[in-house]
């Protein structure tokens, strides 16, 4: 159980464009799922907490005009990330909770992002 | 962002010793997280604890949440060449649902 979900796994697009990544909790509701970005060989920095129906909550730095988040429904975030610029380039994570205080968190399989 | 120390960054290791890791903090976490992240993938929950002083086994990991609320450790009995991989704490803000993860420790198990 538990199952978290990301798509695409892997995408290349030009500088100037958008792109939405999808994260899907498969087995469980979730009521809020976390949005993480991964440089090469560093940790995980949380970007934004995406709460369904409601706006998400971006941290500090982190422009919310240009990852616009979207939490739909209690089993589907996406991440937009708008006019993306080679500097947006990285591994994008997601996890969701089953539990409402979101004490174990599963995380997707990550999307890799290419600008060029 | 928040990160939690975490030591040592890497090791390598025989197969077959064991392994220990540790993240501190100076602020105090509700619940701590283990993971497990192969390289291009998500990190994978090895162990979760939401007690001071818990000592949590999941088979040859073993882990404990510190009585001071600020620290937690991990240790991995009779390692194998599968155990390689980063391996994360992940601490959860007292009053928040948000995790702040260590800097990960970097696992290569010899044979």
């Amino acid at each position: 159980g538990a199952v978290v979900s990301q798509h695409p796994s892997r995408v290349i697009c030009k500088s100037g464009t958008s792109v939405k990544i999808e994260c899907r909790s498969l087995d469980f509701q979730a009521t809020t799922m976390f949005w993480y970005r991964q440089f090469p060989k560093k940790s995980l920095m949380l970007m934004a907490t995406s709460n369904e129906g409601s706006k998400a909550t971006y941290e500090q730095g982190v422009e919310k005009d240009k990852f616009l988040i979207n939490h739909a429904s209690l089993t589907l975030s996406t991440l937009t990330v708008t006019s993306a610029h080679p500097e947006d380039s990285s591994f994008y994570i997601c996890s969701a909770s089953p539990t409402q205080g979101g004490d174990e968190q599963y995380f997707g399989p990550g999307t890799r992002l290419t600008v060029t | 962002g928040q990160q939690l120390n975490q030591s040592p960054q890497s090791m390598f290791i025989q197969e077959g010793e064991d392994v220990s890791m540790n993240c501190t903090s100076s602020s105090i976490f509700n619940t701590w997280l283990w993971y497990k992240q192969d390289p291009g993938e998500g990190p994978v929950l090895l162990i979760a604890l939401y007690k001071a002083g818990e000592l949590t086994s999941n088979g040859r990991l073993t882990a404990q949440f510190g009585i001071t609320r600020k620290d937690s450790f991990l240790n991995i009995s009779a390692s194998i060449p599968s155990d390689v991989g980063i391996y994360f704490c992940a601490g959860q803000l007292t009053g928040t649902y948000k995790y702040i993860f260590g800097t990960g420790t970097r696992l290569k198990v010899l044979a």
